[in-house]
């Protein structure tokens, strides 16, 4: 039974940077591809980005291009999203998702419990 | 970008009763890379449907999906109370960049 555990919650102030991890255990890793969800409070989902491992190749929404960085570690399971410049419009849970390997369909199955990330002076 | 757009934003409705939540793309999208998840309040989403209507492990037959091009719809023959939530369509696949829709809540009336 395949499950993400993502780092813990973050505070930072504006501007700084944040980096949250995704480890995944119990499935294979790199044949999926991995999704990073945002949503602020009260909000709907927002989709940032996603990386293939096996391809190391990484696509982002188009809000986010600037200011976004999705990597992964093969040799431990784990993806890592990292958003910069960080405003407090940044506020929210930080998902990540397993999603489909390269030509499959079968959506995001598998969801992280979530990183809060606060952003306040 | 794909935009997807659902409505009815808010749908009261009783338990035993039939939903249905439509989900429009301002593109023509394959088949084959629409989702539907549920959220409740304080969890991650859950995958229902994929590939517009085939259901995720575990996913009861009340919940079924179906449509193609740009409308989308998701149907809950019978509510039953764990159904209460907000349910977000998701395009994948289609294009490079992902996106959902804005969600549709399902209340108790």
């Amino acid at each position: 039974q395949v499950q993400l555990v993502q780092s813990g919650a973050e505070v930072k102030k504006p501007g700084a940077s944040v980096k949250v991890s995704c480890k995944a255990s119990g499935d294979t890793f790199s044949s999926y591809s991995f999704s990073w969800v945002r949503q602020a409070p009260g909000q709907g989902l927002e989709w940032m980005g996603r990386i293939i491992p096996i391809l190391t190749l990484a696509n982002y929404a188009q809000k986010f291009q600037d200011r976004v960085t999705i990597t992964a570690d093969k040799s431990t399971g784990t993806a890592y999203m990292e958003l910069s410049s960080l405003r407090s419009e940044d506020t929210a849970v930080y998902y990540c998702a397993r999603g489909p390997p390269p030509q499959g369909y079968s959506g995001m199955d598998v969801w992280g419990q979530g990183t809060m990330v606060t952003v306040s002076s | 970008e794909i935009v997807l757009t659902q409505s009815p934003g808010t749908l009261s409705l009783s338990p035993g009763e039939r939903a249905t939540l439509s989900c429009r793309a301002s593109h023509s999208l394959r088949s084959r890379y629409l989702a539907w998840y549920q959220q409740k309040p304080g969890q991650a989403p859950r995958l229902l449907i994929y590939g517009t209507s085939s259901r995720a492990t575990g996913i009861p037959d009340r919940f079924s999906g179906s449509g193609s091009g740009t409308d989308f719809t998701l149907t809950i023959s019978r509510l039953e109370p764990e159904d209460f939530a907000v349910y977000y369509c998701q395009q994948y696949g289609t294009s490079p960049t992902w996106t959902f829709g804005q969600g549709t809540k399902v209340e108790i009336k």
